[in-house]
């Protein structure tokens, strides 16, 4: 069975204090690693998607990378924005998966100015 | 906006009552997903729509669940006789289902069974 775990479960950081998060996979067949942000009461927000091992992406103070057993979004001098929590999927292949994502179960980033 | 949207945005409803949500996809997108999540955990899938056909369920979709997509737009989940276990946020997501199969969530549509 496909399983996703993130660590920690959440962080807490000063204004300006960099840390990553940890997402670790076990699936039959990786076709896309998901990173989303979700702020509370709101339907998760599209990061970035990794394919291989070795790839990375990034987008303002947000990086992410991947190998072939875990995936981290790394996070550069963070801002009191940043708090929220951020949700590490997979999509695997073969089968009828069909493209449905499986989740972990998020991190909650709170960032303290 | 053109985004994916959901209605509503709340729901209270009692015990044994029915109820049914819409998720309007982004409107070049045919592929369409439900996901369900409760407080503390990731989502979870529920069900798949390529087009009007349903080509996927999850185990947790009890038979107190249907959806539907007609016409391949919009597509609306019922839950009936609904528990205090049904509980939870309930995610829509479409894509395009080429290159990238990047999935845009809706706002969801918080549900309190009473």
């Amino acid at each position: 069975e496909d399983q996703v775990t993130q660590s920690p479960e959440a962080l807490r950081l000063q204004e300006g204090e960099s840390s990553s998060l940890n997402c670790s996979y076990t699936v039959s067949g990786l076709r896309g690693l998901f990173w989303y942000r979700q702020d509370p009461g709101k339907g998760p927000e599209f990061l970035f998607t990794l394919y291989s091992a070795g790839e990375e992406k990034e987008k303002e103070r947000l990086k992410a990378t991947l190998t072939k057993k875990e995936s981290f979004l790394h996070i550069t001098a963070p801002k009191p924005e940043d708090s929220a929590t951020y949700l590490c999927a997979v999509r695997v292949s073969g089968g009828t998966s069909y493209g449905k994502l499986t989740f972990g179960q998020g991190t909650i980033l709170t960032v303290h100015p | 906006d053109t985004g994916v949207s959901q209605d509503p945005r709340h729901k209270i409803t009692k015990r044994g009552q029915n109820v049914t949500f819409r998720c309007d996809p982004i409107s070049e997108h045919n592929r369409l997903y439900w996901y369900r999540q409760t407080l503390g955990q990731g989502p979870e899938f529920l069900t798949y729509f390529q087009n009007e056909a349903q080509l996927e369920k999850s185990r947790l979709l009890s038979d107190r669940f249907s959806a539907e997509r007609p016409k391949g737009s919009f597509s609306t989940l019922e839950i009936q006789r609904t528990e205090q276990g049904d509980s939870a946020m309930y995610l829509c997501a479409s894509t395009t289902g080429t290159s990238d199969y990047e999935q845009y969530f809706g706002p969801g549509t918080r549900l309190t069974v009473t």
